[in-house]
């Protein structure tokens, strides 16, 4: 079992809407998480980072942490086409850890 | 801003082959990190290092063998080569003073076709 699993995918929101992603993390994993945005055939690309319980927003992303109930979440506000990508829950204990990925499509 | 470089960018090899990837971290950069991803499946930790020392190993065949340089740019070696090592091959940098707090950045890849 992985340490850590997304819910799975494909998501499909219309433009302008929230997207919403969750992620659930074993307790044999640190309690540092990162969301990572990777497009097809790229690498994956930083887009938050969060350590502590609560909240953390930056621009149109929101992550939420609760390590009582052992999860973290994305908000993604305002959605766009070029949000469209996979998006990857990573828990960080020196090495990353990923869940598999939650495909999020935007239409136009 | 500068980011992580990785080379060759594409890289085509016959079975029992070897392979040579390489990578050069974000300046002032301490850490380098290595992953694999296969068609469609997440990202899976190889390696890392720390100022020049192995720092944590995760699922890396024995046929592969990493190190980092004294510029701390790393190299994977990769030995008989099979079909199911084909894969994007990722380096990641970071600085080690935050522990589990830094965050890793990705370099673009390489992509390994075994044939």
């Amino acid at each position: 079992q992985k340490e850590v699993e997304q819910n799975s995918g494909p998501l499909s929101v219309p433009e302008g809407a929230i997207a919403s992603l969750n992620c659930t993390y074993s307790d044999r994993v640190s309690q540092s998480f990162f969301w990572y945005r990777q497009y097809s055939g790229k690498s994956p690309e930083l887009i938050m980072s969060i350590y502590s319980n609560g909240d953390k927003e930056d621009g149109r992303f929101t992550a939420q942490l609760n390590k009582a109930s052992q999860y973290v979440s994305l908000l993604i506000r305002d959605s766009q086409p070029s949000d469209s990508a996979t998006y990857l829950c990573a828990a960080n204990d020196y090495k990353l850890s990923f869940g598999a990925g939650t495909t999020v499509t935007v239409r136009a | 801003a500068a980011g992580v470089i990785q080379s060759p960018r594409h890289l085509i090899k016959e079975k029992r082959e070897t392979a040579t990837l390489k990578c050069y971290p974000i300046p002032r950069h301490d850490t380098v990190y290595w992953y694999q991803q296969g068609p469609g499946q997440d990202p899976q930790f190889l390696i890392s290092f720390y100022e020049k020392m192995q720092s944590d190993k995760g699922s890396i065949p024995d046929r592969f063998s990493a190190q980092q340089f004294s510029d701390y740019h790393s190299e994977l070696n990769m030995s008989s080569l099979e079909l199911g090592d084909s894969a994007l091959y990722f380096c990641a940098s970071g600085t080690s003073g935050g522990g589990s707090y830094n965050e890793q950045f990705f370099g673009p890849g390489t992509r390994l076709t075994v044939l």
